[in-house]
């Protein structure tokens, strides 16, 4: 069965560190979201792409965030300057044209000291 | 604008006896609603979906959820829990096919 694969599956930082996380998303989806869940805490929406452009992002992806799609396969996280807030385990998912089910990685647990 | 409320943070069960993970939502448009579960150090699997067809929708590992329009509810169900549901069970709504928003979630002990 198709997943959507992660990496790194945990990374640790210092504070104000550039941190990319990195995803492939299954080969014929077209949309492609970040989510984040800090620990014990619910699952926050960061941002949505489709057709090489953001769609939606929410109020916690500010500058510090980025996402890019550099070639036909990878779907990147980049935070710039890492904050201790910013840990958290980080979920890629994506879903195809016309449907309606994302599906998730398995997560980049990020620790930020 | 959406959300998703999940009225227990926790629930605790018995083995072999029922479970009930209780959502309400709350969407402008006609929603797509979906559970998910993410157990220890795992990521976030599908167990069901509803999206306008059948009230009643079957899921994997026997789950089962109704959606109540008239309760703006979508309750998730089983008849008899199994120590292997031990989990934090998530329920989301997606009012257009765009955005998913998920709830706090909900934790689920099973006691043998």
């Amino acid at each position: 069965e198709p997943e959507v694969t992660q990496t790194p599956s945990h990374q640790v930082t210092q504070m104000g560190q550039e941190v990319i996380l990195r995803c492939v998303p299954i080969s014929n989806h077209l949309y492609f979201y970040w989510y984040r869940q800090i620990l014990g805490q619910k699952v926050e929406f960061l941002v949505s792409f489709y057709n090489n452009e953001i769609s939606e992002k929410s109020e916690i992806f500010d500058d510090q965030f980025s996402v890019e799609r550099p070639d036909g396969s990878n779907f990147t996280l980049k935070i710039r300057s890492t904050k201790l807030e910013d840990s958290a385990m980080y979920f890629c998912a994506s879903r195809g044209w016309g449907a309606n089910v994302l599906t998730f990685g398995a997560g980049s647990r990020l620790t930020v000291l | 604008a959406q959300s998703v409320t999940q009225l227990d943070s926790h629930v605790s069960v018995s083995e072999g006896t029922p479970v009930l993970l209780r959502c309400n939502y709350s969407s402008s448009y006609s929603p797509s609603l979906f559970w998910y579960v993410q157990h220890p150090n795992k990521g976030l699997q599908l167990l069901l979906k509803y999206t306008s067809a059948a009230t009643l929708v079957k899921g994997i590992n026997g789950f089962e959820a109704e959606f109540k329009k008239s309760e703006t509810s979508f309750h998730l169900t089983k008849p008899s829990a199994h120590m292997s549901d031990a989990a934090e069970y998530f329920c989301v709504v997606s009012p257009y096919g765009q955005n998913f928003v998920f709830g706090p979630g909900t934790r689920l002990s099973v006691l043998p």
